[in-house]
């Protein structure tokens, strides 16, 4: 089992441009969630999707868009980058479960907004 | 709101001294708790939750509903303990708040 896999590990973009990061979530796992790392800082929830629909978001604007697909894998979307964006983004997967259930990440895609 | 804070941004210790890494929270219901180690050019990992109460690598962790705290503790630290460590909390399910994370420095 390859467990999460984030793609593309590295990326540089310019400001107004838009990113797509993409993840496979680990074997058997039905949900996934997206986190933004900065620099220093600790991962902040972006949004999680299951069943193809986004079931929560944190605070991040509308510029962060997302999509799963069903095979559960899943795509972030960032338009319009500003700088500020420069950061990881991290995929974690679970199954779809109230408590008691383990939350794997991914390596995560190195975002750089120049 | 739920909140996580870790005070330390660097906890330096010579091996086999003890370790605490402190971790407090803010959260109005009934949390989950977690600690997530980053060993250096790895992935974020689970080390453990409160709910098990397990002790992973040595390293153990008690949920203090009074204090809200849920600190990590190891009594004798290693070399392979130096990584970067993150508390977390869940408070509505598979979604987790972070705190700013401690870097566990252990040296000779």
């Amino acid at each position: 089992d390859a467990g999460v896999t984030q793609s593309p590990t590295h990326l540089i973009k310019t400001r107004g441009q838009q990113v797509t990061l993409r993840c496979s979530p680990k074997s058997g796992h039905d949900t996934v969630s997206w986190y933004q790392q900065a620099l220093g800082q600790g991962p902040q929830f972006i949004f999680q999707y299951y069943e193809e629909e986004e079931r929560q978001r944190g605070n991040f604007p509308d510029r962060f868009s997302g999509h799963q697909f069903p095979n559960y894998s899943s795509e972030l979307n960032v338009n319009a980058l500003l700088l500020g964006d420069s950061a990881l983004y991290l995929c974690a997967s679970s199954l779809k479960v109230a408590s008691g259930n383990t939350i794997y990440f991914g390596e995560g895609s190195w975002l750089t907004v120049v | 709101a739920q909140r996580v804070t870790q005070p330390e941004k660097l906890l330096s210790v010579f091996k086999g001294a003890p370790v605490e890494l402190k971790c407090n929270y803010s959260y109005s219901g009934s949390p989950e708790l977690f600690w997530y180690v980053q060993y250096s050019r790895q992935r974020l990992q689970l080390l453990l939750r409160h709910i098990s109460r397990e002790s992973i690598k040595g390293f153990t962790a008690d949920l203090n509903k009074g204090e809200t705290s849920f600190h990590l503790k190891k009594p004798f630290a290693q070399e392979e303990d130096s990584a970067m460590y993150y508390c977390a909390l869940a408070g509505t399910a598979s979604k987790l708040t972070f705190g700013t994370g401690t870097r566990l420095q252990v040296t000779l």
